[in-house]
């Protein structure tokens, strides 16, 4: 199963460049890395996705090593409002079904 | 498009007690999934869905139960409510698995007492 790793909690001021590393070591061929948002009482959002090298939208950008064995989410000159968290997911092929498994999560908090 | 919908938004059930959360998608996805978020904890997979007549268990499926006869909805059911099973349930359908984004509903706040 391709489970990820991620920080449980990050710290951030208003203005500054985050980014957020996931771990997916067993990560399959044809897996994506996707990630997520979610605000307290809502279900969570989609930020980003991607396969290999960068992927960048409005919102932020991702980047992805050419192992593809991590992934990191870059949020530029985060606000009050990106207090959040960031879930990373990537497909799951164990049993021959794909399967999306969230991980842990990032909790990130962003101070004024 | 609604998008996803689920009922109802809050429940409270007594232990033992049955009931059935539904869920639909009017974007005419393939996969479909239930998620349960405990307090403070992030989202575990329970059943999905890759189409119709065909589901498979997730990370943690006993108690639950579903079936998926149409596209368009997929029930997850609870045969015997236990507090344990207190919890926010997400459904959440997506076109293809791995390639494309995810889009959840709003959620059920469930309590069992």
């Amino acid at each position: 199963l391709a489970k990820t790793t991620q920080p449980i909690s990050m710290d951030s001021y208003e203005g500054q460049e985050v980014n957020i590393t996931c771990s997916h070591n067993n990560i399959a061929t044809n897996d994506y890395i996707t990630w997520y948002q979610q605000f307290p009482s809502q279900g969570p959002r989609f930020i980003i996705q991607g396969y290999k090298t960068k992927v960048t939208n409005e919102v932020a950008s991702l980047f992805i090593p050419a192992d593809r064995k991590s992934s990191t989410l870059s949020l530029p000159r985060v606000s009050l409002s990106d207090t959040a968290v960031y879930y990373c997911l990537v497909g799951d092929t164990g049993t021959g079904f794909q399967k999306l498994v969230f991980g842990t999560g990032t909790r990130l908090l962003v101070s004024p | 498009n609604a998008g996803v919908t689920q009922t109802p938004k809050f429940q409270v059930l007594k232990t033992g007690q049955s009931m059935t959360l539904q869920c639909a998608q009017d974007m005419n996805h393939e996969y479909m999934s239930w998620y349960r978020q405990d307090p403070g904890m992030g989202l575990r997979l329970i059943h999905y869905s890759v189409g119709a007549g065909i589901t498979d268990q997730g990370e943690v499926p006993n108690g639950y139960n579903v079936s998926r006869s149409t596209t368009e909805d997929f029930p997850l059911r609870l045969l015997s409510a236990a507090p344990s099973q207190t919890s926010v349930y997400f459904c959440a359908s997506s076109t293809r698995v791995g390639e494309d984004t995810q889009y959840f509903g709003p959620g059920t706040r469930l309590t069992v007492l």
